[in-house]
């Protein structure tokens, strides 16, 4: 299994601020790396694929970038509606895995 | 519009068989691969495997290969994720996901099943 480790596990943040969360594979997974977002209640919702292309209908706050073994999602001035807990995903290998997620916190 | 719309959520006693299902619509269901994941209570996501309906070809994670059976009946556009012999530690969510286009990434997910297992 490809493992992905996500840090920090969570963060304190105040709107407006810029976010950074990292993901980091065990072995190089080129740019088969996905972001997601999971609010409280609710499934979870794609925000970014492919290591730096923004899904559809996403606000350009959120970006993403890093190939190889080292990626990096970033929102650059946090919203309300940004709390949250983010998860990365790699799909190079056949068998898909998440890693642990980062909550967003207000601080 | 594409749409996975999931089974109601389900409370079952330890031992006992449970299968969850998943319609999708809006889109050629045969065309894409559906993924299932589960997220225990307070938990992160776990990608536990996926199938393609066109031809029911299907993969698991090693963690969940064995512990349950994925599959698909493509004349009823529907996905399914069914256990033989429930245990405690089944109580979680899980949710279906559609693959987009690539196979890369999922772009659609369903509401989630809430899965509850006790005695």
């Amino acid at each position: 299994d490809i493992q992905m480790t996500q840090s920090p596990s969570s963060l304190s943040a105040s709107v407006g601020d810029r976010v950074t969360i990292t993901c980091r594979a065990s072995r190089s997974i080129g740019t088969y790396l996905n972001w997601y977002q999971q609010r409280p209640g609710e499934a979870p919702k794609l925000l970014i694929y492919a290591a730096s292309s923004l899904q559809s209908g996403v606000p350009s706050r959120f970006s993403g970038s890093g190939s190889g073994t080292d990626f990096t999602l970033t929102i650059s001035s946090l919203q309300p509606e940004d709390f949250a807990t983010y998860y990365c995903q790699q799909s190079y290998s056949a068998l898909w895995t998440f890693g642990q997620g980062t909550k967003v916190e207000t601080k | 519009e594409v749409q996975l719309v999931q089974s109601g959520a389900e409370v079952k006693k330890p031992g006992e068989s449970l299968k969850i299902s998943c319609k999708g619509s809006g889109y050629s269901f045969t065309s894409y691969w559906i993924d299932w994941v589960r997220q225990m209570p307070g938990k992160g996501l776990e990608w536990m495997g996926s199938i393609y309906p066109g031809d029911s070809d299907t993969k698991y994670s090693p963690s969940f290969q064995g512990q349950v059976t994925i599959s698909a009946d493509k004349s009823i556009t529907t996905a399914y994720l069914q256990w033989s012999s429930l245990k405690a530690s089944d109580t979680a969510m899980y949710y279906c996901a559609r693959q987009g286009v690539t196979g890369w990434y999922d772009d659609y997910w369903g509401q989630g099943t809430l899965v509850t297992v006790s005695s």
